[in-house]
């Protein structure tokens, strides 16, 4: 069965500094992975994306991916953040194409120190 | 192009009555998925619809039930409502059945009281 894992329920970095969010996935096949950011009183909206392909992914926003088989990770980053990258990031996995039987993490909050 | 549009934004509601919320999907979008959001289940598939076609369905009860109408647009309706139901609802869409993108309106945000 798929599951995905967030390590980290809330992540605060300061302004200009590294962010690293942290996705590892369960499945017995490659799934498709997908970052997404909720802003508050928001929808989702797709950051990025992994289906098959080169593994670093780039994204919107300055954001990348890079999914790790052998670690079963894929984990997000991006080099400087910034005051309006502060919002709650899921990382999802599915099956195949079906968006329907996606999965997604529990969430981290992304604060951001001026 | 026009987003996702769900209505209504905001619901507050009592135990025991129904409720019916709405999703406008993407122009040309076919395929339309709604989500459950909680603090303690975080987010969860519901079902998803094609064609006019239930074609997915989560592990909810029959109390969640959805329909879909030929321009594509979308209704969910929960009833017997009950305290657990609160959460935001999420609608998303894509092009057709079997996309992996789906693009995410901004939610209903149901209260029962």
């Amino acid at each position: 069965a798929q599951s995905v894992t967030q390590l980290g329920s809330h992540v605060s970095v300061s302004e200009g500094a590294l962010v690293l969010l942290r996705c590892n996935y369960s499945s017995s096949v490659p799934p498709y992975l997908f970052w997404y950011v909720q802003y508050p009183n928001q929808g989702l909206q797709l950051l990025l994306k992994y289906t098959t392909g080169a593994t670093l992914v780039k994204g919107i926003n300055g954001f990348e991916a890079e999914f790790k088989k052998s670690e079963t990770s894929f984990h997000l980053t991006k080099p400087s953040a910034h005051m309006s990258d502060a919002a709650e990031y899921f990382c999802a996995v599915i099956l195949y194409s079906s968006a329907s039987k996606i999965i997604f993490g529990s969430g981290t909050r992304l604060s951001i120190r001026p | 192009k026009a987003g996702v549009t769900q209505t209504p934004r905001y619901l507050i509601k009592t135990r025991g009555q129904q409720v019916t919320l709405s999703c406008s999907p993407i122009s040309g979008h076919r395929s339309v998925s709604w989500y459950q959001q909680t603090p303690g289940q975080g987010l969860q598939f519901l079902f998803e619809y094609f064609s006019e076609t239930q074609r997915n369905k989560g592990n909810f009860p029959g109390r969640f039930s959805g329909r879909q109408f030929s321009n594509s647009r979308s209704e969910m309706n929960v009833s017997t409502l009950e305290l657990g139901d609160s959460a935001l609802y999420l609608c998303a869409s894509s092009l057709e059945l079997g996309e992996d993108t789906q693009y995410f309106g901004p939610g209903t945000r149901l209260t029962v009281l």
